[in-house]
């Protein structure tokens, strides 16, 4: 049973370009999780996503950032017009479809750097 | 607002000696709380959690933590330190709102000493 994938593993970016983070949840996982670990700090939630549906995004930027998770294949999470202060680690995590209690798996992360 | 605290940045332990890493959440119900362990330029895995019943919980690689809701705390521990357990270590809590969005804490960086 493979684990939560994303890719690609590392980005880097020039200053005004587009990031495309891809997330494949876990076999059985409906619910997709983003997280942003930047420099010297823990993580923080972004955003939380069901199929076609956005649930939460009390942790996304107001504007650049957009994520979607489609019917079919896998969640993206898109930055417009990159600037330095994105370069952080960006974790999916997926969950079963319950809500709440269950536990998230995250995947091994997509380093951005902006430069 | 929920909120997790680790106290402690940076503990460096020898190889054999007992670990015990701190973590202190800010909830107003009953939290599930999560221990996750990162390794450098990799992903989160899970230790262990809790939800309910008994406050020890058994993790992975001989982790254990306790719930004490009277100090508002999780502390994770392991009697004996390997060269391994090396790494970075987040605690959790799922946040208010029903959707399971984690809050986690700073990190601790943990250094083994041969």
């Amino acid at each position: 049973n493979a684990g939560v994938m994303q890719n690609p593993r590392h980005l880097v970016r020039r200053r005004g370009q587009e990031a495309r983070l891809r997330c494949s949840p876990m076999k059985g996982h409906s619910h997709v999780y983003w997280y942003r670990q930047l420099p010297e700090e823990g993580l923080k939630f972004m955003v939380y996503l069901q199929k076609e549906n956005i649930i939460d995004e009390s942790g996304m930027p107001k504007e650049r950032f957009s994520a979607e998770f489609p019917k079919e294949g896998p969640s993206i999470l898109r930055i417009q017009q990159v600037v330095r202060g994105d370069s952080a680690a960006y974790f999916c995590a997926s969950s079963p479809p319950t809500r709440g209690q269950e536990t998230q798996y995250f995947g091994p992360g997509t380093r951005l750097l902006v430069l | 607002a929920q909120s997790v605290t680790q106290p402690d940045i940076h503990i460096t332990v020898s190889e054999g000696a007992s670990l015990e890493l701190r973590c202190n959440y800010s909830y107003g119900a009953t939290p599930y709380l999560f221990w996750y362990v990162q390794s450098p330029g990799q992903g989160l895995q899970l230790l262990l959690k809790y939800f309910s019943g008994d406050t020890l919980v058994q993790g992975i690689k001989g982790f254990e933590a306790e719930f004490k809701r009277s100090q508002s705390s999780f502390n994770l521990r392991k009697p004996s330190v390997h060269w391994s357990d090396a790494a970075e270590y987040f605690c959790a809590v799922v946040g208010s709102g029903n959707t399971g969005k984690l809050i986690f804490g700073q990190g601790t960086t943990l250094q083994v000493k041969p």
